[in-house]
């Protein structure tokens, strides 16, 4: 079982709509958690950082933990074209990062 | 400032012959880490490299080796390519290393073993 899990997609939204990604992860120990937002032909680039449980937010995207359940999930409000892009979820136990496959997101205007 | 550079940016190899890569972080950061990224995969952590010297190492076989230099410039190297060895291969700087949050992601290197 991979540390990180996460939907691969496609996903495929109408612009305007709202975008859940979601991800699970299997140690309890985890504590920090990050969205990143990787284009084509480029590298990840870090969108969100939360720390232990709880609803971080940073203008129309809001990124959610319940380590009760050891879930993780990014909202995406008005989602626009430009948001079209391949999202990771990732946790950092340790000194490791461990990364999601990644959620492919195709926003259509 | 100018951001995190690896070259080349697409290479071909072929089975049995070795790679090197090279990643230059982003001017002040000390830590340099490898990933690779596969489909299947995604992006599974290789090693850490901090101040020239290994910090963490992934789950990766002997075959894929790195260091640093003085000015913390960083080279992976993997030899004896393998068909699977196929990825793209990112290098990420930061500050704190992997103890911070913070890391800044490279273009990659779009590795073709054939």
């Amino acid at each position: 079982q991979k540390e990180v899990e996460q939907d691969p997609g496609p996903l495929s939204v109408p612009e305007g709509a709202i975008v859940s990604l979601n991800c699970t992860y299997s140690n309890s120990a985890f504590q920090y958690f990050m969205w990143y937002r990787q284009y084509s032909r480029k590298g990840p680039e870090l969108l969100m950082y939360t720390y232990s449980s709880g609803n971080k937010e940073d203008g129309r995207f809001t990124a959610q933990v319940d380590k009760s359940s050891k879930y993780i999930s990014l909202f995406i409000r008005d989602s626009q074209p430009s948001d079209s892009a391949t999202y990771l979820c990732a946790a950092r136990g340790g000194n490791q990062f461990y990364f999601g496959t990644g959620t492919s997101l195709t926003v259509i205007p | 400032k100018a951001g995190v550079t690896q070259t080349p940016r697409y290479l071909i190899k072929t089975r049995g012959q070795q790679v090197t890569l090279s990643c230059s972080p982003i001017s002040g950061h000390r830590s340099v880490s490898w990933y690779q990224q596969t489909p299947g995969q995604g992006l599974q952590f290789l090693f850490e490299y901090f101040s020239e010297t290994q910090r963490n190492k992934g789950n990766f076989p002997g075959r894929f080796s790195g260091r640093q230099f003085s000015n913390s410039r960083s080279e992976m190297n993997v030899s004896t390519l393998e068909l699977g060895d196929s990825a793209l291969y990112l290098c990420a700087s930061s500050l704190e290393g992997l103890a911070g949050s913070q890391q800044y992601f490279g273009p990659g290197t779009r590795l073709t073993v054939t």
